[in-house]
């Protein structure tokens, strides 16, 4: 079945600089990538996702790539913020499997002020 | 009540005892998820119904055991538990079972096992 490698788990940056969290999968199948936000104590929310058939999407400050050949996906904020400070998951779903996401470790981001 | 929502929020639980959680979506949608996180564990799908039929069964251990009695409900069973089985579990819905779909998530019940 599908495997999702997260890194980092943790990712300390200061106020106003930009964050990267990469992920990795293994079945080339694959063509589903969300990304979810989970603050301390909440529910995991969707904040940007990407199809197989682009290579990068963008909303505000947060953007994700894809490189479907490298089978890796990255999540990209810029400008971070004291309330981007968060757990944040990528996921990987293939199409002949409905909507079943295989999840990664997921990353603790810290954003100083 | 709005989105996803699950009670109990908090339960404690031995190894003989049996208990229900439960979850309840307002969205009006048609498949919903049972997931299991642990801590320093990526979410782990266990269960999948989709217009009230079970699509997913991820080698779930037989002391869960899930009911979906309309498209808006869905329980999780729980007997004769482990410690390890203790965790949040997390309740989701989604428009549809096919891809793309975005999931709704629940707040989770944290249960502990004693």
């Amino acid at each position: 079945g599908e495997n999702v490698e997260q890194h980092p788990s943790t990712l300390s940056v200061q106020e106003g600089d930009s964050a990267v969290i990469k992920c990795t999968y293994s079945d080339s199948a694959s063509n589903y990538f969300p990304w979810y936000k989970q603050e301390l104590g909440k529910r995991p929310q969707l904040i940007i996702d990407i199809r197989s058939n682009v290579g990068e999407k963008k909303d505000q400050r947060i953007a994700v790539t894809l490189n479907k050949t490298a089978k890796h996906f990255s999540l990209h904020i810029t400008e971070t913020q004291p309330e981007d400070s968060a757990v944040y998951f990528c996921a990987a779903s293939i199409s002949n499997a409905g909507n079943m996401l295989t999840f990664g470790g997921g990353t603790r981001l810290m954003v100083k002020p | 009540e709005t989105g996803v929502t699950q009670t109990p929020r908090h339960l404690v639980m031995g190894m003989t005892n049996k208990k229900s959680l439960k979850c309840e979506q307002h969205l009006g949608h048609n498949a919903m998820y049972w997931y299991k996180q642990s801590a320093k564990k990526p979410l782990e799908l266990m269960f999948v119904y989709s217009l009230e039929e079970r699509v997913e069964n991820n080698s779930v251990p037989s002391r869960f055991s899930p009911e979906c009695p309309n498209s808006s409900h869905l329980f999780l069973h729980l007997h004769t538990l482990q410690p390890e089985d203790s965790a949040l579990y997390l309740c989701a819905s989604s428009q549809d079972w096919g891809l793309y779909n975005e999931q709704f998530f629940g707040p989770g019940t944290r249960l502990t096992v004693l």
